[in-house]
């Protein structure tokens, strides 16, 4: 996961309180991306962005905001989190379509537990 | 949902046979690529097809692509117990950035 970390890797926290996870990246990639893996569903967008400051909703985005003060920051915030919030997220970055292919890099993916 | 199909969901088979994956899709593609993600871990990058291209290669990876189909298949060779993992494929749009994944498939290479 060179040139990506996630944090926090874990965290548990209760119904109600506000979450937010960070995604760095050294690459200095156009694109960065969160997702959500659950079992039964695979892997599904939440949003991402294309620059800074620009943001784009995915597949499931209700209850999610991101921010992206930076290049190398995007913040994905769950303002008041709840239990079907609990998942793997994971961040990915790249290049974007203008580099030839958009190939995502992944992180090592960040576990919430909402009790 | 935006979501394409995999099939099947999961799959069981001995070293050295052949695993085969199948993606199914909704819209237009830029290229169309396959992901491995190891228990536990994130998703690393396999092999991409471009949407002008019917058939790839990369080591003991084949994959296809039927445009008309909206289709995809992953073609592992001589599999080993080191391919064990679950695999995903994603549509890459021509427009924006956004990249969809499939559910995946999960295979399981028995020594």
């Amino acid at each position: 996961d060179a040139g990506i970390t996630q944090s926090p890797r874990h965290k548990v926290t209760e119904t109600g309180t506000p979450v937010t996870l960070r995604c760095h990246q050294t690459e200095n990639h156009r694109y960065m991306y969160w997702y959500r893996q659950d079992p039964g569903h695979g892997l599904r967008l939440i949003h991402y962005s294309y620059g800074v400051k620009d943001t784009d909703k995915g597949e499931v985005s209700d209850g999610y905001s991101v921010s992206r003060s930076k290049t190398e920051d995007f913040l994905l915030t769950l303002e008041s989190a709840t239990s079907s919030q609990t998942s793997v997220y994971f961040c990915a970055i790249s290049p974007g379509l203008s580099s030839g292919a958009n190939v995502l890099t992944f992180g090592a993916g960040s576990r919430l537990t909402v009790l | 949902s935006q979501q394409g199909e995999e099939d099947p969901q999961a799959l069981s088979i001995q070293e050295g046979e052949n695993a085969t994956m199948n993606c199914s899709y909704k819209t237009s593609i830029n290229n169309l690529q396959w992901y491995r993600q190891n228990s536990g871990r994130g998703l690393v990058h396999l092999i991409l097809i471009r949407s002008n291209e019917r058939e790839k290669h990369s080591g003991r990876l084949r994959v296809t692509l039927d445009t008309s189909k909206k289709s995809s298949s992953l073609l592992i060779t001589a599999s080993r117990a080191a391919d064990t993992a679950s695999y995903f494929c994603a549509e890459v749009y021509n427009q924006g950035g956004k990249l969809i994944f499939g559910q995946g498939t999960e295979l399981s290479v028995k020594p």
